[in-house]
C-alpha cells in the first residue's frame, strides 16, 4: 500500500524569508503523481503544485517549487518570498496513474508566518 | 464558474443516528469523490462515483454509502453513526477526460460532530 510522511506537523517562517516542507512516499508503481495541496483555517483545500513522476524536471509555480527526488522517494515544497496569506495546512498527497482517482495524504505541516 | 459546494456546512448528531451529506460539483465536473478528515489527520480517501456508479472505495464500511445523481451531484450518507465518525468531510469534483484526476476541485467540507 502507498503510504505519504510529512515528519514535520509544524513549521514557521517570517515573512519573505524561504521554508521548505517535507514528504517522503512510499510506493512500488512507476506511474504515478505527487501533489502538494493547501488548506486555509476553514476554507477549502486548493492545489498548490503537481509532479509527474515521468518527469525529471521539477515542477514550480510561481514562489512555489519543488525538490523531486524519484530514487530517494521525496517531494519536498519550497516556498520563498513567504507572504503571510501562505499560512495553512499544507498536504502532500500521491495519486497511482491508474483510472482510480484515489489521493493518499500525509498527515499535513501547519505553516506559520511571522509578520 | 461556481465551485464545490457542500452542505451542511455543520452538524450534530448523535450515535446510532443517520446523516446525509450533499455535493455539487464543479460545473463541467463529471467524476465526485469523498473523503474523511479527522481532526489533526490528512483527509482520508471514501469513495467515488462516476456515471452514477461507484467505481472506487477505500477502506470504509458498508454504512458508508453514496449516491451520484444526473447531474453529477452526490450525497455521502453514513448509517449507525459512531463516535469516530466526528470528522470533516470533503467532496472534490474533476473533470472528464484521463488528466481530469489531476485537477481535483474540493468543497469547502462538512463537519459532522457525533455526540
Amino acid at each position: 500500500a502507498q503510504t505519504v510522511t510529512q515528519s514535520q506537523p509544524e513549521m514557521s517562517v517570517q515573512e519573505a524569508e524561504t521554508v521548505t516542507l517535507s514528504c517522503t512516499y512510499d510506493t512500488s508503481e512507476s506511474d504515478y503523481y505527487l501533489f502538494w495541496y493547501k488548506q486555509p483555517p476553514s476554507r477549502q483545500m486548493i492545489l498548490v503544485i503537481r509532479q509527474e513522476a515521468y518527469k525529471q524536471q521539477n515542477a514550480t509555480e510561481n514562489r512555489f517549487s519543488v525538490n523531486f527526488q524519484k530514487a530517494a522517494k521525496s517531494f519536498s515544497l519550497k516556498i520563498s518570498d513567504s507572504q503571510l496569506g501562505d499560512a495553512a495546512m499544507y498536504f502532500c498527497a500521491y495519486r497511482w496513474g491508474g483510472s482510480n482517482y484515489k489521493l493518499t495524504f500525509g498527515k499535513g505541516t501547519l505553516l506559520t508566518v511571522n509578520p | 464558474e461556481t465551485g464545490v459546494t457542500q452542505s451542511p456546512t455543520h452538524l450534530i448528531k448523535t450515535r446510532g443516528q443517520q446523516v446525509t451529506l450533499r455535493c455539487s460539483s464543479q460545473s463541467g465536473h463529471n467524476t465526485v469523490s469523498w473523503y474523511q478528515q479527522a481532526l489533526g489527520q490528512g483527509p482520508q480517501f471514501i469513495f467515488q462515483y462516476y456515471r452514477e456508479e461507484e467505481n472506487g472505495r477505500g477502506n470504509f464500511p458498508p454504512r458508508f454509502s453514496g449516491l451520484q445523481f444526473p447531474n453529477y451531484s452526490s450525497e455521502l450518507n453514513v448509517n449507525a453513526l459512531e463516535l469516530d465518525d466526528s470528522a470533516l468531510y470533503l467532496c472534490a469534483s474533476s473533470p472528464p477526460g484521463a488528466s481530469g484526476a489531476n485537477v481535483l476541485t474540493f468543497g469547502a467540507g462538512s463537519r459532522l460532530t457525533v455526540l
